[in-house]
């Protein structure tokens, strides 16, 4: 059964740092696209970043510059290093994927993580 | 990029009518070389994740009961729920991906029972 777990999330000041880790089961990450889709309190989805199955990464213009998406392969563990925080990037966040082999759609969800920047 | 807008924001239907939710791109999202438009719904409910209904457009995804459909072509798009469910409140969005990667979601439509 594949499976999707968030953690990391938490409150932290403007100009902060805090990494994310989705911690998968039932399939492989390094050998699928795995992406980070975020939603802030009350809007839509924002997709964030992804890593694609041959490790080139690709961001959503809000964030390039101080997120980093990677993934570790032993602990079948995706990140997201998110640096220099802004208020504006408080939301919930998820990670999502699909294990079909399609690049172009989200079939896998993560049950999301709380982001929150505020001082 | 492309932006993606849903009309209605809102939407309230009486048990057992019909729901259809529109998606308008700034551009085609119709890829010429295997006739496949890059369009997903997805419908979330509160605190939920998104569920993926329909991919390609009109493809429903595996599980997903036949009264969700998707239709159009391009630039323009429709869900459409021909019996609406008390399970069906959610709010939809849509979700192209011919651009990939900068994938972009609708602002979604909330739908509710009247």
């Amino acid at each position: 059964e594949v499976q999707l777990v968030e953690s990391g999330g938490g409150l932290v000041q403007p100009g902060g740092s805090l990494r994310l880790s989705c911690a998968a089961s039932g399939f492989t990450v390094s050998s699928n696209y795995m992406s980070w889709v975020r939603q802030a309190p009350g809007k839509g989805l924002e997709w964030v970043s992804v890593i694609y199955s041959a490790g080139n990464t690709y961001y959503a213009d809000s964030v390039k510059g101080r997120f980093t998406i990677s993934r570790h392969s032993l602990k079948n563990t995706l990140y997201l290093q998110m640096n220099s925080l802004r208020t504006e990037d408080t939301a919930i966040y998820y990670c999502a994927t699909s294990v079909r082999g399609d690049t172009s759609i989200f079939d896998y969800w993560g049950q999301a993580i709380v982001v929150t920047v505020s001082s | 990029d492309i932006v993606m807008t849903q009309s209605p924001d809102s939407l309230a239907v009486s048990l057992g009518e019909r729901a259809t939710i529109n998606c308008k791109s700034s551009q085609s999202v119709l890829y010429s070389s295997n006739n496949k438009n890059y369009l997903a719904w997805y419908q979330q409910k509160p605190g939920q994740p998104p569920k993926l209904l329909i991919y390609w457009a009109s493809t429903r995804d595996s599980g997903v009961p036949d009264r969700f459909s998707g239709s159009g072509s391009g630039t323009d798009f429709t869900l459409t729920i021909s019996s609406l469910q008390a399970e069906d409140v959610a709010v939809y969005y849509c979700q192209q991906s011919y651009t990939t990667p900068g994938f972009t979601f609708g602002q979604g439509t909330r739908l509710e029972i009247k």
